[in-house]
């Protein structure tokens, strides 16, 4: 069975402090995708890493996979209130025609004004 | 476009008691997904279509029955309902099952049963 552990599972931080949330398992994936999530709504996918060592940045967020391609990582700089939700890293296999992805329990981050 | 629509958004069943979850799409996506969510415990796949009239089990499918009549439509059934089935549901559809593929969440909805 293959599994994604995400750390930690929750996080309480003040505004303008920096975070990282880690998307680790001993399984290899074709890529990782990372959702967000907020009370009452479905997850929203914030962006796709395909090739080991890939790093990408949207605004504050970076988002990085591993050489090997069974971790990933999203650090957040200067959060901001804004920021509070559910992080998701799910993963998927090249090999699969069914779409299928595995996803970690999540991380939920509160930014306290 | 609507996205993917859910319904409804509440529900309180009481044992034994049989239901139906709504699921409909309007983005023309062949792959369908509906997954459960518990507290610390991320997204379990239920059910999964990857076309009309084509459905398959994922990682905890006891308790519950689907059906893919359309490309839009992907309800889920739960005949005998229990208080593990308390959770929040979610379907998903896609447009490609390519590994990098986004899906897209509907709203949810919350089920008790007591």
């Amino acid at each position: 069975t293959q599994l994604l552990e995400q750390s930690p599972q929750f996080l309480s931080i003040q505004e303008g402090e920096n975070l990282t949330v880690y998307c680790n398992s001993s399984s290899v994936f074709s890529s990782l995708q990372w959702y967000r999530q907020e009370p009452g709504e479905g997850p929203v996918l914030l962006v796709t890493v395909v090739t080991g060592g890939e790093v990408k940045k949207l605004k504050r967020l970076t988002f990085q996979f591993g050489d090997a391609r069974k971790d990933s990582s999203l650090h957040i700089t200067a959060a901001q209130p804004g920021d509070t939700g559910l992080y998701l890293c799910a993963g998927a296999q090249r090999s699969s025609n069914t779409g299928k992805l595995i996803f970690g329990q999540g991380t939920t981050l509160q930014v306290k004004p | 476009n609507a996205g993917v629509t859910q319904t409804p958004k509440f529900r309180i069943l009481k044992i034994g008691q049989s239901m139906t979850l709504q699921c409909t799409q309007d983005m023309n996506h062949n792959y369908m997904y509906w997954y459960r969510q518990d507290p610390g415990m991320g997204l379990k796949l239920i059910y999964y279509s990857v076309g009309a009239g084509i459905t398959d089990k994922g990682e905890v499918p006891n308790g519950y029955n689907v059906s893919r009549s359309t490309t839009e439509d992907f309800p889920l059934r739960l005949e005998l309902a229990a208080p593990s089935q308390t959770s929040v549901y979610f379907c998903a559809s896609s447009y490609s099952p390519l590994h990098d593929n986004e899906q897209f969440f509907g709203p949810g909805t919350r089920l008790t049963v007591l």
